[in-house]
């Protein structure tokens, strides 16, 4: 299964409103998850099983969608939410794990 | 506090073997299944394989890239997964994350991750 972000480059101010997208090359049900990595750091869970968020997060990250279209939200961007942002699914058979290419949300 | 520490990464030829680690703690090691990922400089996430844990089998999956190559292993007394390294090549350059898996009802997320430790393959 094939996962691809858009847009690449998001660029915004403090405070306004991300929308990212995942479209899934197949069907993934409600089973697609959202990572943020910024520079230097490793990457952290924010959404499991399409709208769950992970422990910690805020909530103002929030995720939606089923099937092959997902978007993860980001109701008023923090200083600290400019990263790159993955989109995960687990396929059963074969076995495996994959990533989008991922959307950097950078200031404008 | 969950922590995950990788180590054993290093300037390695092409060819060579190396065994990295990661030692775990702040949760019961043994009843989570353990995943590697890498990700070369500059590019993305990809994943290396999981091993899960032994009351699920202990058993492994891997990516089709490394499978044949490279052996996850654990020792749940230890704490510690291991991610041995065969065979290695020049695009296997990346840093490598341990992580803990997270079950949910039908799929695995990732839920805690190191900091990563970086293996370099000269040829």
């Amino acid at each position: 299964i094939v996962l691809t972000q858009s847009p690449a480059t998001l660029s915004l101010s403090p405070g306004e409103r991300a929308t990212l997208s995942c479209r899934a090359s197949q069907s993934v049900s409600d089973y697609l998850g959202w990572y943020q990595q910024k520079p230097g750091q490793a990457p952290r869970l924010l959404i499991f099983d399409t709208s769950n968020r992970a422990t910690g997060i805020p909530a103002r990250f929030s995720g939606s969608g089923s099937g092959t279209d997902f978007t993860l939200t980001i109701s008023s961007l923090e200083p600290e939410d400019f990263a790159v942002y993955y989109c995960q699914q687990r396929s059963g058979w074969p076995p495996e794990v994959t990533f989008g290419g991922g959307t950097k949300v950078e200031i404008k | 506090e969950v922590q995950l520490v990788e180590s054993g990464g290093g300037l390695v030829q092409a060819g060579r073997s190396l065994r990295l680690s990661c030692t775990a703690s702040g949760f019961t090691f043994g009843d989570y299944a353990m995943s590697w990922f890498r990700q070369a400089p500059g590019k993305g996430l990809e994943w290396v394989g999981f091993i899960r844990s032994k009351a699920s089998g202990g058993t492994t999956d891997y990516d089709a890239s490394v499978k044949g190559r490279f052996t996850i292993s654990r020792d749940d007394s230890k704490n510690i997964a291991y991610l041995q390294m065969n065979s290695l090549k020049t695009e296997d350059t990346a840093m490598y994350y341990c992580t803990r898996v997270l079950v949910t009802s039908s799929s695995s997320y990732f839920d805690y991750w190191g900091q990563g430790t970086l293996v370099s393959v000269s040829s």
